[in-house]
């Protein structure tokens, strides 16, 4: 298993604003996801972040709206840019297991955008 | 990538009534995989079939993968107020889940 921890676990921000949200694993891992989940609706991917190249972006996710680093192993950043009302959303950071597939999720960072 | 659908989208049941969910796909799976999210929670695994037709069983909880792999489904027997959540399937081999069923037990 994989214990995920991710901060800030809510923000309430301002129009134009950015915040940046951590993503720290217990282990090291090749890839880790970031997930938007926008209120009653399901699990989004955003993008799929490895240590040491460019994210890769799904589609409708741009790199300049969502800018991801993943300097080691074990820790990851998303960046929600130039926020606006409509970026209001649970954004998660999750893990696959390479032996089973299972994935692994943290608790979630809420973001509300006023 | 291959889509998956679930149905229903909302299900209300009252405690102790049985409950199903149904995932398909157009397309033959690999794998299917399951997960609960409780209400302000994040989504926790449940378990993964592999094989044509394999029927898995977790205490009140039954799941099964279609003969030709196209479909899954979860059926909880007796639900209790602890069942409440939204439940996905996922194609183990992509990471885009399902719209998820979302129940709720009435006491």
């Amino acid at each position: 298993s994989a214990v995920i921890s991710q901060k800030p676990s809510r923000d309430i921000c301002q129009r134009g604003t950015s915040l940046t949200i951590q993503c720290q694993v217990d282990s090291q891992v090749t890839m880790m996801f970031w997930y938007r989940q926008q209120p009653g609706q399901s699990l989004t991917l955003i993008a799929t972040a490895n240590q040491g190249s460019e994210a890769t972006y799904e589609s409708g996710f741009v790199i300049d709206k969502f800018p991801i680093s993943r300097p080691n192993l074990t820790f990851s950043t998303l960046t929600v840019s130039n926020m606006s009302p409509e970026d209001s959303s649970i954004y998660l950071c999750s893990v696959v297991s390479a032996n089973t597939g299972e994935l692994f999720f943290g608790e979630g960072s809420r973001l509300t955008v006023l | 990538g291959q889509q998956v659908m679930q149905i229903p989208q909302y299900q209300h049941v009252q405690e102790g009534e049985d409950f199903t969910t149904y995932c398909n796909s157009s397309t033959t799976l690999s794998n299917i995989q399951w997960y609960k999210q409780r209400p302000g929670g994040h989504p926790v695994f449940l378990i993964q079939l592999v094989k044509s037709g394999e029927v898995k069983k977790q205490k009140r909880l039954t799941f099964q993968f279609g003969e030709a792999k196209k479909n899954s489904s979860l059926h909880i027997t007796a639900t209790q107020t602890t069942d409440v959540g939204t439940y996905f399937c996922r194609h183990g081999q992509n990471f885009v889940f399902g719209p998820g069923t979302r129940l709720s037990v009435l006491p």
